[in-house]
């Protein structure tokens, strides 16, 4: 089944730097890539997604590219601010008319500072 | 708003006990999962459903079953629970039919298993 491995594990970072965190999966059929966003004591919410056909898709201060021939794609946020601090997670997964599940990364906790 | 309820936020058990966890959602979404969190293991996928009355194991079924007798509700059963099944468990849903694959997560339930 699919791997797929999350790093850093933590990530301390001064308000206005940016934050990058990246992720390996193991499944090459792997074709839908999305990131969550969990804060303290919340659930998980969807923040942006990408597909296999774009390298690249951003969302005002967010960002995410897609390396397919690597097998690894990456969270950048820019300007950060004490908000962006959360859990964040990515996933991997194959889109098929059936359904598809979603393998997690083991999550960044991102702590941002004033 | 999709809503993603889970009837229990904290509960404590002891070994051995049974234990029900329940998951309402109130879109009609066809699919449902259930995910235990850990630190640094993200969220795994312990089982789902594309539909009334079908479930599929994830990546860690062991020591679970589920129950999904109507489209709106998803149960997660510990049939003898065990010290190393404490932990926070999520149930999300999503909509298949709409091409979309975000999934909305309930706000979880803690077990704590004695």
């Amino acid at each position: 089944g699919e791997n797929v491995e999350q790093h850093p594990s933590t990530l301390s970072v001064q308000e206005g730097d940016s934050a990058v965190i990246k992720c390996t999966y193991s499944d090459s059929a792997s074709n839908y890539f999305p990131w969550y966003k969990q804060e303290l004591g919340k659930r998980p919410q969807l923040i942006i997604d990408i597909r296999s056909n774009v390298g690249e898709k951003k969302d005002q201060r967010i960002a995410v590219t897609l390396n397919k021939t690597a097998k690894h794609f990456s969270l950048h946020i820019t300007e950060t601010q004490p908000e962006d601090s959360a859990v964040y997670f990515c996933a991997a997964s194959i889109i098929k008319a059936a359904g598809n599940k979603l393998t997690f990364g083991g999550g960044t906790r991102v702590l941002v500072k004033p | 708003d999709v809503k993603v309820t889970q009837s229990s936020r904290y509960l404590v058990k002891r070994t051995g006990e049974k234990v029900f966890l329940e998951c309402v959602q109130d879109m009609d979404h066809e699919n449902m999962f259930w995910y235990r969190q850990d630190p640094g293991l993200g969220l795994r996928l312990i089982y789902f459903s594309y539909d009334v009355k079908m479930k599929e194991k994830g990546d860690i079924p062991e020591g679970y079953s589920v129950s999904r007798e109507k489209k709106e509700r998803f149960s997660l059963i510990l049939e003898s629970a065990s010290t190393n099944q404490t932990s926070m468990y999520l149930c999300a849903s999503r909509d298949s039919e709409s091409g979309a694959n975000v999934l909305t997560f309930g706000a979880g339930s803690r077990l704590t298993v004695l």
